[in-house]
C-alpha cells in the first residue's frame, strides 16, 4: 500500500529564515511526486512535479528535490505570503493515475 | 483557476437526507476525481472517472455514489448523509496523459447535522 508521510506537521519561521519540509514515501513504482500549496478555505494549488531521483525544480523561493525515498521542499528567505499548508502526493506507475496524499505541513512565516 | 467550479460551495443538511455535489469543468479533461479532506487524514480519494459513464472507487467510497453523463460534469451523491460525512469535498481534473497534473476546484464545505 502506498504511503506518504510529511514532516513536520507544523513549522513556524521568522521572515527570511530558510528551512525545508520533508515528504517520505513508499510506493511500488513511482510515476511522479507532486507538491501543492493550500491556503485556508481554498483548493490545493499545484507547485511542482518530480519524476525521477535527482530531479530538482524551482519557483521563486521554493525548490523541490527528489530521492528514491523522499522529497524535500526547500524554502529560501521566506516571506509572510509563503504561509500555507504544503501537500505532497505520489502517483504510482500501476493503477489509474490516482494520487495518494500526505497530511501536509502547515507553514507559518512571521514578519 | 483550472476551469473547475463546484456547487454548492457550502451546504448544511440533516442526517438521512440525500445530497448531491456537482463538479463542472470547462477544459474537456478525461479524468475527474472526488476527494474529501478532514483534519488528521489529509486528502482521500472517494471516486474517480476516466470517461463518460466510466467510474471507479477510491479508498473511502462507502456511502457515496457518482455519475458522469457528460464530459464536463461529475456528480457526487450521498444517498443518506451521516455526520461522519461532514467534510470539505474537492473535485479535481486531469488530462489523459500519464504525466499530466491534477488540478483542484475550490471545494464544497458540507455539514451534516
Amino acid at each position: 500500500e502506498d504511503q506518504v508521510t510529511q514532516s513536520p506537521e507544523a513549522l513556524r519561521l521568522q521572515e527570511g529564515e530558510s528551512s525545508s519540509l520533508n515528504c517520505s514515501y513508499t510506493v511500488s513504482g513511482l510515476r511522479g511526486l507532486f507538491w501543492y500549496r493550500q491556503d485556508p478555505g481554498k483548493g490545493p494549488e499545484f507547485l511542482f512535479t518530480l519524476y525521477s531521483a535527482g530531479e530538482e525544480k524551482e519557483k521563486e523561493r521554493l525548490k523541490a528535490t527528489l530521492t528514491k525515498k523522499e522529497s524535500f521542499l526547500h524554502i529560501t528567505a521566506p516571506k509572510p505570503e509563503d504561509s500555507a499548508t504544503y501537500l505532497c502526493a505520489v502517483q504510482e506507475v500501476q493503477g489509474a493515475q490516482k494520487l495518494v496524499f500526505g497530511q501536509g505541513t502547515r507553514l507559518t512565516i512571521n514578519p | 483557476d483550472a476551469g473547475i467550479t463546484q456547487s454548492p460551495r457550502h451546504k448544511v443538511t440533516e442526517t438521512g437526507t440525500p445530497v448531491t455535489l456537482r463538479c463542472h469543468q470547462t477544459e474537456n479533461h478525461r479524468y475527474m476525481y472526488w476527494y474529501r479532506q478532514d483534519p488528521g487524514h489529509g486528502l482521500r480519494l472517494i471516486h474517480y472517472s476516466y470517461g463518460v459513464k466510466d467510474t471507479d472507487k477510491g479508498e473511502v467510497s462507502d456511502g457515496y455514489s457518482v455519475s458522469r453523463s457528460k464530459t464536463e460534469d461529475f456528480l457526487l451523491t450521498l444517498e443518506s448523509a451521516t455526520s461522519s460525512q461532514t467534510s470539505v469535498y474537492f473535485c479535481a481534473i486531469k488530462g489523459g496523459g500519464a504525466r499530466e497534473t491534477q488540478y483542484f476546484g475550490p471545494g464544497t464545505r458540507l455539514l451534516v447535522l
